[in-house]
């Protein structure tokens, strides 16, 4: 089965500053990756995704991220933090190991943004 | 055009009560998906409807709950004699046809709460 490791529960950022939020997955077969983001009280929505194509994806809300195959590794970056990006963000593997897709998230990291 | 809804959007009931969630996916889209986020267990998928089948329903947590979708289209997730673990926001999504590669995307969740 394929999987995702987020690393830091919290990450605490300056408005301004650069935004790193890191994934790692596990995948015996080339993974299709995801990053979700839930605002407070919301439901998820898709920030970006990779299926293959270009290694670097961009992303809504200036979000992007890089898949790294050397080092497994599919990390969201933003180069310039806005209060309005707190909130809980989620790497994402979609795994066909059950015969057919479904979503197995990472554990989520909270992006806290002070001014 | 309209995105998936569920409903309620809050749900408070007793121990041991039966309750019924409702959602309702984007029009023409084939894949329907149920997943659970509580704070102990994260995200985790329960289970997976292509039109009104779901081939593998070993997602669910116990023989308490049970899924159904009717006509493709609006699914129901029934929950029988609830316990205080049955608690967290329960999440549908759907995709156009259930393909790795392509986005799911969600509705905004139902909030249970068993007393």
């Amino acid at each position: 089965a394929q999987s995702v490791t987020q690393l830091g529960s919290h990450v605490s950022v300056s408005e301004g500053a650069l935004v790193l939020l890191r994934c790692n997955y596990s995948s015996s077969v080339p993974p299709y990756l995801f990053w979700y983001v839930q605002y407070p009280n919301q439901g998820l929505q898709l920030l970006l995704k990779y299926t293959s194509a270009a290694t670097l994806v961009k992303g809504i809300n200036g979000f992007e991220a890089e898949f790294k195959k050397s080092e497994t590794s599919f990390h969201l970056t933003k180069p310039s933090a806005h209060m309005s990006d707190a909130a809980e963000y989620f790497c994402v593997v979609s795994d066909i190991s059950a015969g057919y897709s479904t979503l197995t998230f990472g554990k989520g990291t909270m992006l806290l943004v002070s001014p | 055009g309209a995105g998936v809804s569920q409903s309620p959007s809050n749900k408070v009931t007793e121990k041991g009560k039966d309750v019924e969630l409702r959602c309702d996916p984007i029009s023409g889209h084939t894949a329907l998906y149920w997943y659970r986020q509580s704070l102990g267990q994260g995200l985790e998928f329960l289970i997976y409807f292509q039109g009104n089948s779901a081939p593998d329903k070993s997602g669910l947590p116990s023989d308490r709950f049970s899924a159904e979708r009717t006509g493709g289209s609006v699914s129901t997730l029934t929950i029988q004699r609830t316990q205080q673990e049955d608690s967290a926001v329960y999440l549908c999504a759907s995709s156009l046809r259930g393909g790795q590669r392509e986005t799911q995307y969600f509705g905004p969740g139902t909030r249970l709460l068993v007393l």
